[in-house]
């Protein structure tokens, strides 16, 4: 079993849809939690991070953290064509040092 | 303009041949990072440094060498004992964002294919 799983899609949303992209993990260690997200053949990008449990809110982006189902979601509001792209949930125990990826859902919004 | 940089961006190799992937970065970074990416299975740590003429072996580092003889540098070789070694590799440095949280910052990749 991986540490931290993700389904890998694709999702595939219309132009305005708010989008829900979840992650699950198993290592109770774990204390911050990160969205990359990733353009095709690019490296990815921070998108949001978040400490311990809670929600963080960036804009038309939403980050949630429920450590006691150990439960991790994004989720984007009127998305756009331009958030097409793959987005990585990543968990670690310290300060990025040793990140666990997700295996990553590759992301669709329609015009 | 600081970033990380690495080349080439698509590197083509014959069985059998060790291959060299370049990683720079100019944002005065000590921990640096090597990951492969491979479609479906998110991104695998490769090897890491934390300081110059030091590193660690990741989860899949068999088949793959490293080295930090600068801070600015970590060159990752592909040698011809890893068996499967067509993929995307990212090069990554650690800086600090905010007080309290470190962040990953990866470079734009390089796609080695072998033939």
């Amino acid at each position: 079993q991986k540490e931290v799983e993700q389904d890998p899609g694709p999702l595939s949303v219309p132009e305005g849809a708010i989008v829900s992209l979840n992650c699950t993990y198993s290592n109770s260690a774990f204390q911050y939690f990160m969205w990359y997200r990733q353009y095709s053949r690019k490296g990815p990008e921070l998108l949001m991070y978040t400490y311990s449990s809670g929600n963080k809110e960036d804009g038309r982006f939403t980050a949630q953290v429920d450590k006691s189902s150990k439960y991790i979601s994004l989720f984007i509001r009127d998305s756009q064509p331009s958030d097409s792209a793959t987005y990585l949930c990543a968990c670690s125990s310290g300060s990025a040092r040793q990140l666990t990826f997700g295996s990553g859902t590759q992301l669709t919004v329609l015009p | 303009d600081g970033g990380i940089t690495q080349s080439p961006k698509y590197l083509f190799r014959k069985e059998g041949q060790n291959v060299t992937l370049s990683c720079e970065q100019n944002l005065n970074h000590d921990a640096m990072y090597w990951y492969r990416q491979d479609p479906g299975q998110g991104l695998r740590l490769i090897y890491y440094s934390q300081i110059v003429n030091d590193f660690q072996k990741g989860d899949i580092a068999e088949g793959y060498s490293v080295s930090r003889e600068k801070k600015e540098s970590f060159p990752l070789t592909v040698t011809s004992a890893q068996k499967n070694p067509t993929a995307f590799y990212l090069c990554a440095s650690i800086g600090q964002r905010g007080s309290s949280y470190n962040e990953q910052f990866f470079g734009p990749g390089t796609r080695l294919t072998v033939l």
